[in-house]
């Protein structure tokens, strides 16, 4: 059965600081890795999908990394900001629907 | 146009009562699913339904009822609604079982049991 832990749990930088996200799932027979975020209050919104043939992938100031043979992925955000404040989940898919871990809630300090 | 609608966004309701859920899609995707995010702020799969059929049920009580009259509609129904059952409730679609493209998210369904 699939578990994903996300460290840490919370996080808090003061804004302009390069921070990295932990995510680590114990079954490595997974079809993807998907990051999003989650505001207080507020739904899902995808950030980043990662395919099991991928190593990375980048959007913006957001880059997520997969190694699926140590069973962890990464999240790293550049100069953070304080609309980066949010809840950060970290969930994969196999042979189950997507899993989720229990998130790492980010706050971002102007 | 939103990808995955879920009405309504609050529930209010007393225990014991019957309440539905209705979520849509119009991403064209086989796959859709409810999640139950409870108190802690943990997303759990209730149900999958791929292309009409329930593929998962997670242990979840018969009291939840979910139906899929076509592929793009998964409704949940909620019957003898109890104090635990107060939760926020999402719907999401992917491509096909393996969501290998990634799942899409509905806005989420505040329930409140009273």
């Amino acid at each position: 059965k699939q578990e994903v832990t996300q460290i840490p749990a919370a996080l808090s930088v003061p804004e302009g600081e390069n921070l990295v996200l932990n995510c680590s799932f114990t079954d490595s027979a997974i079809y993807n890795l998907q990051w999003f975020r989650q505001d207080p209050g507020k739904g899902l919104t995808s950030l980043l999908l990662i395919q099991s043939s991928q190593r990375e992938q980048t959007s913006g100031r957001l880059n997520a990394s997969l190694d699926k043979s140590s069973g962890r992925s990464t999240l790293y955000i550049a100069a953070s900001q304080p609309g980066d404040s949010a809840t950060y989940l970290c969930a994969l898919s196999g042979n189950t629907p997507l899993v989720f871990g229990k998130g790492t809630r980010l706050s971002v300090i102007a | 146009d939103t990808a995955v609608s879920q009405t309504p966004k609050y529930l209010v309701t007393q225990m014991g009562n019957d309440k539905s859920i209705k979520c849509e899609q119009n991403l064209g995707h086989d796959t859709m699913y409810w999640y139950k995010q409870d108190s802690k702020k943990f997303l759990k799969i209730m149900f999958s339904y791929n292309n009409k059929e329930l593929i998962i049920n997670e242990t979840v009580p018969n009291r939840f009822s979910p139906k899929s009259p076509d592929k793009a509609h998964l409704n949940l129904h909620i019957n003898s609604l109890e104090l635990g059952d107060s939760a926020v409730y999402f719907c999401a679609s992917s491509q096909d079982l393996t969501g290998g493209r990634g799942y899409t998210f509905g806005s989420g369904t505040r329930l409140t049991v009273v």
